[in-house]
């Protein structure tokens, strides 16, 4: 069955730029979505088709996607993003959702 | 405004069956690209997808659970419901109902899911 993989926690530094990865076997070839989660609340869609915002989600957050690599990167990291996200996508008619990561802002 | 609200139990016990209820407003299950759906997320673990209701009544299962789950859906009164069946321990988690919207490009296409519910607990005793 299908994987994708993600780190389990990445680091950074308010201000700076953070970077999660999510990786599959030939992720570019089809859409990635993301979701942040902060603790004790419901997932929220955060980019979608690999690079949209939905209404409401800040600038800072942007998507790419290509190989086996899916990105999300998030610009002028705030301590009010520090979540875990998931990356997900479809894959032979069924959804499937990364491992998540941690990201901490310290 | 989208809104979606689980309910159904919050204990059951193991070998029994789970029915949970997705009552959702603001779009119609029969517009063109929606669906509702069930994702699941078990204590300090990710999240899992369990089934979706498509607006053209087509459904998608996970692979892994697909024998023990069931979706129907009632369009008069706005809900979708999941029946699980044979709930073991491993099957206690969080389950959200959420909202999908189908996007299309390049000979691609994907579901995303735009809305969640707030989700409700469900435990499974031995």
């Amino acid at each position: 069955s299908y994987a994708l993989t993600q780190p389990p926690s990445v680091s950074v530094s308010p201000g700076q730029t953070a970077s999660i990865t999510c990786s599959g076997n030939n992720l570019g070839d089809i859409y990635a979505c993301w979701y942040q989660q902060k603790p004790g609340q419901s997932p929220v869609l955060v980019i979608y088709q690999d690079t949209k915002r939905p209404s409401g989600i800040p600038e800072r957050f942007s998507g790419s996607n290509s190989g086996n690599t899916a990105t999300l990167t998030i610009s002028g990291t705030q301590a009010m993003d520090e979540a875990d996200y998931y990356c997900q996508a479809w894959n032979s008619a069924t959804v499937v959702f990364g491992g998540g990561t941690r990201l901490t802002v310290l | 405004q989208i809104t979606l609200k689980e309910s159904g139990p919050t204990l059951v016990k193991a070998t029994q069956t789970l029915t949970l209820t997705c009552t959702f407003s603001g779009f119609s299950l029969r517009t063109n690209s929606v669906g509702v759906g069930w994702i699941r997320q078990p204590p300090g673990k990710a999240l899992e997808f369990l089934a979706l209701h498509y607006w053209d009544d087509d459904k998608r299962y996970s692979p892994s659970l697909k024998s023990r789950l069931t979706l129907t859906k009632d369009t008069s009164k706005n809900q979708v419901v999941l029946t699980m069946t044979n709930m073991d321990p491993v099957d206690t988690a969080t389950y959200y109902c959420v909202h999908s919207l189908r996007y299309y490009g390049s000979g691609r296409a994907v579901d995303a899911f735009d809305v969640w519910g707030q989700g409700t607990k469900v435990t499974v005793s031995s």
